[in-house]
């Protein structure tokens, strides 16, 4: 079993439009967990961590549930610049501090 | 300005013929990793490095050495580059404080490597 999952999609939505992803991970045990976004060929960046009681940074917002080991992020109001691959990344410091990545899931906002 | 600064951005080479990607970050984070991004794997693990002198393998070590001789520096060395290692590499780093556990990756901006 794969330390995190995502599904991949890929998500095509319209402007305007409110798009969710999901995330799960294995590991009870983890204990931080960020969202991060890539653009094609590029690095990708850190878009927001996510934290025990929710977050929100504009348009975004990010939910764990630990109890059900999943994390999630809410696009509000889709831009066309939304556009991208968001990855999911969990870290567990019981197995050394690693990183464990999601596969991505594709995002297309569309005109 | 804090960064993780990896040298070369493109490389094309030649099977059997050895080299270095650099990875430099200024932020004194104790962790460093490789990465290497291939379509539809996702990325994965190639070694990593808790501190200075510690170096521990990844998920596809296999064709790779690392060092870690000094806190700021994570050189990735291929000595015997072959067509598979043709990806698009990446080094991140992060701290590893323990009042910092939310302390994310921070990345490198990429080398795209060519082996022909």
């Amino acid at each position: 079993r794969k330390e995190v999952e995502q599904d991949p999609g890929p998500f095509n939505v319209p402007e305007g439009a409110t798009v969710a992803f999901n995330c799960t991970y294995s590991n009870s045990a983890s204990q931080s967990f960020f969202w991060y976004r890539q653009d094609c060929r590029k690095e990708p960046k850190l878009l927001m961590s996510v934290y025990s009681s929710g977050n929100e940074d504009g348009r975004f917002t990010a939910q764990l549930n630990r109890a059900s080991q999943y994390i999630s992020l809410l696009i509000r109001d889709s831009k066309l610049s939304d556009s991208a691959t968001y990855l999911c990344v969990v870290n567990s410091l019981n197995t050394g501090n690693q990183f464990y990545f999601g596969t991505g899931t594709s995002l297309t906002v569309i005109p | 300005e804090a960064q993780v600064t990896q040298n070369p951005r493109y490389l094309i080479t030649v099977t059997g013929k050895k080299l270095t990607v650099t990875c430099s970050q200024n932020m004194n984070h104790e962790y460093m990793s490789w990465y290497r991004q291939d379509p539809g794997l996702g990325l994965r693990q190639i070694y990593y490095s808790m501190n200075v002198e510690v170096t521990d393998k990844g998920d596809v070590p296999e064709g790779y050495k690392v060092s870690r001789k000094e806190k700021r520096n994570f050189p990735l060395i291929l000595e015997s580059p072959s067509p598979n290692q043709t990806s698009l590499y990446f080094c991140a780093s992060s701290s590893r404080d323990r009042d910092s556990y939310n302390s994310p990756l921070h990345f490198g901006n990429g080398t795209r490597l060519t082996v022909t």
